[in-house]
């Protein structure tokens, strides 16, 4: 099992430009999540989906949208980057269908976004 | 809304020596409680977890941690540390309910395991 993989790895961006961020996951998890992680403030959520085709906004969705077409997708745009979008982006997932979101959280291994 | 608190920003100690994580939270209601550990260039990994019961949760790689809730603290222990120890953890919180997708994450401490 590949686990929670990420793509790209890393990215450079002008202001304006737009990209996405792509999440997968070969665990047959049910839930999703898309976290920003910035020097010296912890991990926050972005978005999470509890299952194929439905997103919700986590603590900081401004300037970001994400669809789950397929359950073992995650994609996470940014339609107009800023230089405050400059972060590292991890994807997590967990399976969910039976404990909640108490089940253990599986990251990816991050993307670092640097938005010139 | 909940809140976590990491007192340490920095933790240095020597290998074999113990050591212990401060975290407290912050939160009317009851919580489940979380310690996660990011080595170098990786993504987060699941220390332990408390959602109920026994106060004291063992994980994996020697840690423990005790929930207290009078105190309303998460610490976080290992007897002997070793090199490999050294990495960043992070100790976060989610509220059961529908709110519990939430995980709210400290800031994180990093521990640095001088040979």
């Amino acid at each position: 099992n590949a686990g929670v993989t990420q793509t790209p790895k890393f990215r450079v961006l002008k202001t304006g430009q737009s990209m996405t961020l792509l999440c997968a996951q070969d665990m047959n998890h049910e839930y999703m999540y898309w976290y920003r992680q910035d020097p010296g403030m912890g991990l926050r959520l972005i978005h999470y989906s509890v299952g194929e085709g439905t997103t919700a906004k986590g603590e900081v969705p401004d300037g970001y949208n994400v669809s789950r077409l397929k359950k073992q997708n995650f994609l996470l745009g940014l339609e107009s980057a800023a230089p405050s979008q400059t972060s590292v982006y991890f994807c997590a997932s967990s399976y969910g269908l039976t404990s909640g979101f108490t089940d253990t959280q599986y990251f990816g291994p991050g993307t670092r976004l640097t938005v010139l | 809304a909940q809140s976590v608190t990491q007192l340490d920003s920095q933790v240095p100690v020597f290998e074999e020596a113990p050591v212990e994580l401060r975290c407290n939270y912050s939160s009317s209601v009851s919580v489940y409680l979380f310690w996660y550990v990011q080595y170098p260039n990786q993504g987060l990994q699941l220390l332990l977890k408390y959602l109920s019961g026994s106060t004291l949760v063992k994980g994996i790689n020697g840690f423990e941690a005790e929930f207290n809730k009078s105190q309303t603290s998460f610490h976080l222990r290992k007897p002997s540390v070793h090199i490999s120890d050294t990495a960043e953890y992070f100790c976060a919180v989610s509220v059961p309910g529908a709110g519990s997708y939430q995980l709210t994450f400290g800031k994180g401490t990093k521990l640095s395991v001088i040979p």
